[in-house]
């Protein structure tokens, strides 16, 4: 089965700075590559998905990824983060099922 | 899309209880999981609830635990058996929509709002 690291566990940002959130997967096969938000004491929220195509995905709430084929690498940005950006941030990948990765808090100070 | 709902929404349990969970998909889907996500932790996939048939556990999961039904295309439970704290944790449903059933391109996975359990 697949498989998803992310590499930050805790991300602490300024207002107005640049996001990038690390994520990669170990699958030999095709997968399809999502980002999920979770705002504190909230449900899970679809941030954006990529099944093919052009690799450059643009979601909700101004951020994006992109998918390198070559890196196995599906990386999360935002060009400047908001407080309200402050969440955990979950990488998923699917094949007959979807995997998560461990997560990635992202504190925003004001 | 899917919707999907789940009942109950939250639950207060005693050591050594049952709980049923009951998911309900709007439409038909091909498949369903079960996740848990434990306190500050990620979702950990439990098991795919096949329709008819026994559903394909994960490692760590076992049938005896977690029994999982899906007698349809739109509805599964997943009961937590003889539960302990270490169970408090949320559960959620989760449907895959592979030949674009629900209205979508497919390959579309769906997740319900959850259901928040504690045991004391």
């Amino acid at each position: 089965a697949q498989s998803v690291s992310q590499h930050n566990h805790h991300v602490i940002l300024s207002e107005a700075a640049s996001l990038e959130l690390g994520c990669n997967y170990s699958y030999g096969g095709t997968v399809n590559l999502f980002w999920y938000v979770q705002y504190p004491g909230q449900h899970l929220q679809l941030l954006l998905k990529y099944f093919s195509g052009d690799p450059l995905v643009k979601g909700i709430k101004g951020f994006e990824a992109e998918f390198i084929k070559s890196k196995f690498s599906f990386n999360l940005r935002k060009p400047s983060v908001q407080w309200s950006d402050t969440a955990e941030y979950f990488c998923a990948v699917s094949n007959n099922d979807m995997r998560f990765g461990a997560g990635t808090r992202l504190t925003v100070k004001p | 899309s899917a919707v999907i709902s789940q009942k109950p929404s939250r639950d207060i349990c005693q050591r050594g209880t049952s709980l049923t969970i009951q998911c309900q998909v709007d439409s038909q889907v091909t498949m369903m999981f079960w996740y848990r996500q434990q306190p500050g932790q990620s979702l950990t996939l439990i098991a795919t609830a096949n329709q008819g048939s026994e559903a394909t556990y994960e490692s760590g999961f076992v049938i005896d635990k977690f029994p999982i039904s899906r007698p349809n295309l739109t509805f599964s439970t997943l009961t937590v058996s003889n539960m302990s704290p270490e169970d408090s944790s949320i559960y959620l449903c989760s449907a895959m929509d592979r030949e674009g059933l629900a209205g979508g391109p497919g390959n579309e996975q769906f997740f319900g709002p959850g259901t928040r359990l504690t045991v004391l």
